[in-house]
């Protein structure tokens, strides 16, 4: 089975600082990884998505994440944040019969 | 704009009356899903469809039901909703061969008193 840690739940940030959003795995079969957020109000969209070849993923709004496969980790990086980046954060890995398990999301506070 | 839609935004039920939650889509997707996001939580799988094929989750209550007339709408229904059932309740879409790739709607905030 296949299942996502997300360490922090909260984590405060000064504009323009960088950030990190930790996110570790747990799977049985080839690994396909997610980053999704979530704006107030709003639902879900795709940030970014690791399905193989580089271990380095870009995605939209400057984020970036990297697969680590020896610490089983997916961290998600973003090396100036912006107010309008306060949102809530979910990794996601792909099990089977086509789902998506998502971990439990991180709430990232941008202030000034 | 492609996009997905849920209707209400808002609803709010009494306790045991029975409620129906709305999705469509201008995507033309062939797979809908519906999530309960409670407060602070993941998002959790209570169905989906492929094309017309019906995929209960084991754990889905069987006061959760679902309907998926055509390839735009899907339906969620709350047979008698308890108090625990208040939650966001989001309707996603994918392409079968990217499934990992799906598209929220908003969601809608389901009440119970």
């Amino acid at each position: 089975a296949q299942s996502v840690t997300q360490l922090d739940s909260q984590v405060p940030v000064f504009e323009e600082a960088p950030v990190e959003l930790r996110c570790n795995y747990s799977s049985s079969v080839s690994v396909y990884l997610f980053w999704y957020v979530q704006y107030p109000n709003q639902g879900l969209q795709l940030l970014l998505k690791y399905l193989s070849g580089s271990t380095l993923v870009k995605g939209i709004n400057g984020f970036e994440a990297e697969f680590n496969k020896s610490q089983t980790s997916f961290h998600l990086r973003k090396p100036s944040v912006h107010i309008s980046d306060t949102a809530e954060y979910f990794c996601a890995v792909a099990g089977t019969a086509s789902k998506l398990t998502f971990g439990t999301g991180t709430r990232l506070q941008v202030t000034l | 704009d492609a996009m997905v839609i849920q209707n209400p935004r808002y609803q709010v039920t009494q306790f045991g009356k029975p409620v129906t939650l709305s999705c469509s889509q201008t995507l033309n997707h062939n797979v809908m899903y519906w999530y309960q996001q409670k407060s602070s939580q993941a998002p959790k799988l209570l169905f989906h469809y492929y094309d017309k094929d019906f995929n209960n989750e084991a754990d889905t209550p069987d006061n959760f039901q679902s309907r998926r007339p055509n390839t735009s709408f899907c339906f969620l229904d709350i047979r008698s909703p308890g108090l625990g059932d208040a939650a966001m309740y989001l309707c996603a879409t994918s392409v079968r061969d990217s499934f990992y790739e799906q598209y929220f709607g908003p969601g809608t905030r389901l009440t119970v008193t």
